[in-house]
Parts: C-alpha cells; sequence; structure tokens
C-alpha cells in the first residue's frame, strides 16, 4: 500500500526567502502526485500535480515540485515566500493503476513565513 | 469560482447518537469522496461515490457509516451511533472524472463527540 511522509511538521521562514517543503512516498507501482494547501478556515487547495510526463510540474502562486522517482520524492519548492504563504501544505498520492480514486495524504507542514 | 460547501462548520454530539454530514458538490461533477482528519493525523479517504453507488471504501468505512445523494445536489455522510473516536475534521471533496482530474475539496466540518 503507498504512504506518503512529510518529515517537516513546522517550517519557519522569512519573507522574501526560498523555501522547500519535503515529501516522499513509497508505492510499488506507479503514482500520481499532487500537492494541496490548506489556508486557516478553508478546504484543501490544489496547489499542483504531477501525472506524466516532465518531472518539474509549475504550480499557482508561484510554487513548483519535481518529481524524483529513484529518490521516491516530490519536494514542492518556492524561490520567494510571501507572508500570505503562511498555511498548511498537503503530499498526496494516488495509484491510478489498481483502479483506485482514494489520495493518500501526508501529515503536513505548517509554512509559516514571517516578516 | 464553484465551490464545495459543507455544512454545519461544527457540529458537537453525545456519544451514542447518529450525526449527518452535508456536502453540496460543484454542480457538474460525477464523482465525490469523503475524507477525515483527527486532530494531529493524517487525512485519511473514506469513501468516494459515483453514478450513485459506493465505488471504493476504506477500512474505516464500517457499517456506522452510509453516504448518500438524497437529491441532484447534496452528498450526505451518516455515521449511526458515534464514538468518541469518531471526533475529526470531514471533508468533501468533488470531480468531474475519476483519477486524473482534480478533487475540489470543502472547507470541513468538524465533529466533536463528547
Amino acid at each position: 500500500a503507498q504512504s506518503v511522509t512529510q518529515l517537516d511538521s513546522q517550517v519557519p521562514v522569512f519573507e522574501e526567502a526560498p523555501v522547500e517543503l519535503r515529501c516522499n512516498y513509497s508505492s510499488s507501482v506507479s503514482v500520481y502526485l499532487f500537492w494541496y494547501v490548506q489556508y486557516p478556515n478553508q478546504g484543501l487547495q490544489l496547489l499542483l500535480k504531477y501525472l506524466s510526463g516532465s518531472t518539474l510540474v509549475k504550480g499557482i502562486n508561484g510554487f513548483e515540485a519535481e518529481f524524483n522517482k529513484s529518490q521516491t520524492s516530490f519536494h514542492l519548492r518556492k524561490p520567494s515566500v510571501h507572508i500570505s504563504d503562511t498555511a498548511e501544505y498537503f503530499c498526496a498520492v494516488s495509484e491510478p493503476q489498481g483502479g483506485s480514486e482514494k489520495l493518500v495524504f501526508g501529515k503536513g507542514t505548517k509554512l509559516t513565513v514571517n516578516p | 469560482e464553484p465551490e464545495v460547501t459543507q455544512t454545519p462548520s461544527h457540529q458537537v454530539t453525545q456519544m451514542g447518537q447518529e450525526v449527518i454530514l452535508r456536502c453540496v458538490p460543484i454542480s457538474n461533477h460525477l464523482y465525490f469522496y469523503w475524507y477525515r482528519q483527527i486532530l494531529g493525523q493524517k487525512v485519511e479517504f473514506l469513501v468516494s461515490f459515483y453514478n450513485n453507488e459506493i465505488s471504493e471504501k476504506s477500512e474505516i468505512f464500517d457499517d456506522q457509516f452510509s453516504v448518500e445523494r438524497p437529491d441532484g445536489s447534496n452528498f450526505t455522510l451518516k455515521i449511526r451511533s458515534t464514538k468518541l473516536e469518531d471526533s475529526a475534521m470531514y471533508f468533501c471533496a468533488s470531480s468531474k472524472g475519476n483519477r486524473v482530474d482534480t478533487q475540489y475539496f470543502g472547507p470541513g466540518t468538524r465533529l466533536t463527540v463528547l
């Protein structure tokens, strides 16, 4: 069964600094990978997703992620963060080949951007 | 922009009581999902629903749980006899198609079982 590990539960950074949120997954088959963001009192919003093709995926709000099959990773990056990026970020995986539609999530990383 | 809505935002109930959590998916979506997040833990899949029947469910989704699409707009999750361990944030999601299509999530209902 697939699983997702987000090693960092909290990441504090200063405004305009770069940030990387780490995500590793385990699966025996091909996967689709996702990053969702949750702002306070809101639902989960899709930032970006990897289905196939180019391993570098660009998403909304200047975020990007790189799929690395050999390291089973899908780290999220942004070169310069804003105060408004303060939120919780969730990495998720699905296994389409098995016919499953479910998303399997990591525990989330709380990003706090300080002035 | 269309969005998934959920009511209520917070539900408090006594152990053993039945609760119904309500969701209004995006109108042209065909696939519906429930997930939950116990405080401090991962978001977990509960069930997916398509064409008026359950297409997939997790081990968590036992006989105490049921889902229904009672009309053309609502999608509900019923817990027949709540337990303390059912306390969690429950998220509804919907998508146009399956697998490759984005799942759009609602803001969640926080269920507290006393």
